[in-house]
């Protein structure tokens, strides 16, 4: 069965930090892969995705991902984080054969101290 | 605005009780989604929903049940046959329905905070 890792359970910074969490699947087929975020008394917002074209992709508030398929990875970067930044993000998988339902990996805690 | 309502916000439940929690979308999205978090969990998918009157389990779907006789609504009930029901129940949507392909990823509403008592 397809499963999303991600690595860190919890990650602490300081303010202009650079930010990398990791994220790894196991399914080898094509696949659309998807960042959210959850802060503090939020509803899950969209961060960034890809399916296709530049594996580098940016999405919202300054954060990037980058899609290397050799190594299953769709890691999440940011090279300066913000207090604002703290949140629970969560790495997301769609199979595209399979045509299911997103699976999330267990999430990382991100704070960041000011 | 369009978007995502789940109701209640905090529900508590006594054991042994069945309980439903009210999702509808006004996105006009095809399909609907019903995930469960949990500390250190993640998200986990209870049932889906691509298309009105067709739905699948998903990966926990014991002890829960799921009706679409509406494009706009997806209720989830909490069944006593649920051994641990306390969580946060979160309801999604997307515009991709029936071949379940997702390009967009998925709407979320705020939540339905689930405490038995």
């Amino acid at each position: 069965a397809q499963s999303v890792s991600q690595h860190n359970h919890h990650v602490i910074l300081s303010e202009a930090a650079s930010l990398e969490l990791g994220c790894n699947y196991s399914y080898g087929g094509t696949v659309n892969l998807f960042w959210y975020v959850q802060y503090p008394g939020q509803h899950l917002q969209l961060l960034l995705k890809y399916f296709s074209g530049d594996p580098l992709v940016k999405g919202i508030k300054g954060f990037e991902a980058e899609f290397i398929k050799s190594k299953f990875s769709f890691n999440l970067r940011k090279p300066s984080v913000q207090w604002s930044d703290t949140a629970e993000y969560f790495c997301a998988v769609n199979e595209v054969q399979a045509g299911t339902a997103l699976i999330f990996g267990k999430g990382t805690t991100l704070s960041v101290s000011s | 605005d369009g978007g995502i309502t789940q109701s209640p916000k905090y529900l508590f439940r006594k054991e042994g009780q069945n309980v439903t929690l009210s999702c509808e979308q006004n996105l006009n999205h095809d399909a609907m989604y019903w995930y469960r978090q949990d500390p250190g969990q993640g998200l986990r998918l209870i049932y889906y929903s691509q298309i009105v009157n067709d739905f699948q389990k998903g990966d926990i779907a014991e002890g829960y049940s799921v009706s679409r006789e509406k494009k706009e609504s997806f209720p989830l009930t909490v069944t006593s046959a649920q051994k641990n029901p306390t969580a946060f129940y979160l309801c999604a949507s997307s515009i991709e329905g029936v071949s379940g392909v997702s390009f967009y990823g998925y709407t979320f509403g705020s939540g339905t905070r689930l405490t038995v008592v």
